[in-house]
């Protein structure tokens, strides 16, 4: 079975750094997915990790580490815009993809 | 806009009814899904398509029957609904592999059952 976890909320200060992290028991795992997903809308593609260690992508970067089961999705310089659900997805097989809760995140002037 | 579409994006129907729930990728994408997603709770795979062939049915009730006429459109047949089957009903697709899977989700269907 797929068994991913994160944190159902996070707030932040505009401009700080807020770090999301993932734990997930996936068999036959292939690689870990990051999306946003604004309120009311469809979730987007920020990020994908198949080997150990970082990616950065601008103000986002995320981490992965297989032998812990464990990635995280870095957000810096936070804007209001960033306000939003951070939803990890585990990726086993040609075409399962497993979905965490996500993490709402929030962002304060 | 991500190239999948969805209609109708708001529906509201009776527990007797039949409706069906819309989906067109434009992006030559060869696997098309339907997930799930309540209040709080994982997006949930219902149904997976390749190439136009089902390949991944995850439990999903009967009342729930979907259709992928070819490999750009896929149909959510509804019947005989729930009220806790209200949710957003999301459409993807991909163009599958082992790796650069990206799933392109559609804005999705929200669905209420009275």
């Amino acid at each position: 079975g797929q068994n991913i976890d994160q944190p159902t909320e996070m707030t932040a200060t505009e401009g700080a750094i807020v770090q999301i992290n993932c734990t997930y028991q996936t068999s036959g795992f292939n690689g870990l997915f990051w999306y946003q997903q604004h309120a009311g809308e469809a979730p987007t593609f920020l990020s994908y990790n198949v080997l150990d260690g970082l990616e950065e992508k601008g103000r986002f970067s995320s981490f992965l580490s297989r032998s812990k089961g464990y990635s995280y999705l870095l957000l810096k310089e936070l804007q209001m815009k960033d306000s939003a659900s951070y939803l990890c997805a585990a990726y086993s097989n040609d075409y399962k993809l497993s979905f965490g809760a996500g993490t709402t995140v929030t962002v304060r002037a | 806009e991500t190239g999948v579409t969805q209609t109708p994006r708001h529906l509201v129907m009776g527990m007797t009814n039949k409706k069906s729930l819309k989906c067109e990728q434009h992006l030559g994408h060869n696997a098309m899904y339907w997930y799930k997603q309540s209040a709080k709770k994982p997006l949930e795979l219902m149904f997976v398509y390749s190439l136009e062939e089902r390949v991944e049915n995850n439990s999903v009730p009967s009342r729930f029957s979907p259709e992928c006429p070819n490999s750009s459109h896929l149909f959510l047949h509804l019947h005989t609904l729930q009220p806790e089957d209200s949710a957003l009903y999301l459409c993807a697709s991909s163009q599958g592999g082992e790796s650069g899977n990206t799933i392109y989700f559609g804005e999705g269907s929200w669905l209420t059952v009275v």
